[in-house]
């Protein structure tokens, strides 16, 4: 089975100070991570995912994200936040060697950061 | 995502309704999914597809059903609506292998009363 937590349910930050939204995972295998964000009233965008090589990932609009492996972790990271990143982050992980179900994404509940001007 | 299409993008019905909730996708991806949003949650599968041939059971299947029309087209239907399914409907496609990630619509907000 796979899962993933995301133990914060809200995190504030004030506007050019770094942020982190944190995500652990569970696999029996080797996972595949993904990070998306949901601004208000829309669907979910790709922000960025690890597959394999090199531990930390860049993505879209600045963000990038940390595989830790000892500590199952894959944190969101960006080092200057801006008001315009106030939204709702999964993360998201899937087992590559889960077999038939392994196109199937597990979700955590999700982050709302909120940029403070 | 405009890639990625739902319709209606608001419905409010009444208990014992059957509504159908259409998704279109102009990326040319063979898989499509069907999810639901509940605060708090996260999103939860309800069914996914393969190909127009294969359809699978997600994780909250009951009281729901599709069809894959087309390679483009995937529709969710509820065939008696009840209140504890008002929720976030999104659908979703993906490209060939498991480490593609997914493109998402805009949702479809259903409200059952």
């Amino acid at each position: 089975a796979q899962s993933v937590a995301q133990p914060e349910d809200q995190v504030n930050v004030a506007e050019g100070n770094p942020l982190t939204v944190k995500c652990t995972y569970s696999v029996s295998g080797n996972p595949y991570l993904f990070w998306y964000v949901q601004y208000p009233n829309r669907g979910l965008q790709f922000l960025l995912k690890y597959i394999t090589g090199d531990n930390l990932v860049k993505g879209s609009y600045g963000f990038e994200a940390e595989f830790n492996k000892s500590q199952t972790s894959f944190h969101l990271k960006k080092p200057s936040a801006l008001v315009s990143d106030s939204a709702l982050y999964f993360c998201a992980v899937r087992d590559i060697q889960s077999g038939a179900g392994s196109y199937q994404l597990t979700f955590g509940k999700g982050t709302k950061l909120s940029v403070i001007p | 995502d405009a890639d990625v299409t739902q319709t209606p993008r608001n419905r409010i019905t009444k208990t014992g309704k059957r509504i159908m909730l259409e998704c279109s996708q102009t990326k040319g991806h063979d898989r499509m999914y069907w999810y639901r949003q509940d605060p708090g949650l996260g999103l939860q599968l309800i069914y996914y597809s393969f190909d127009v041939k294969d359809i699978n059971k997600g994780e909250i299947s009951d009281g729901y059903s599709v069809s894959r029309q087309a390679q483009a087209k995937f529709s969710l239907s509820l065939e008696s609506a009840i209140p504890n399914q008002t929720a976030l409907y999104f659908c979703a496609t993906s490209g060939g292998g498991a480490w593609n990630e997914q493109f998402f619509g805009p949702g479809t907000r259903l409200t059952v009363l």
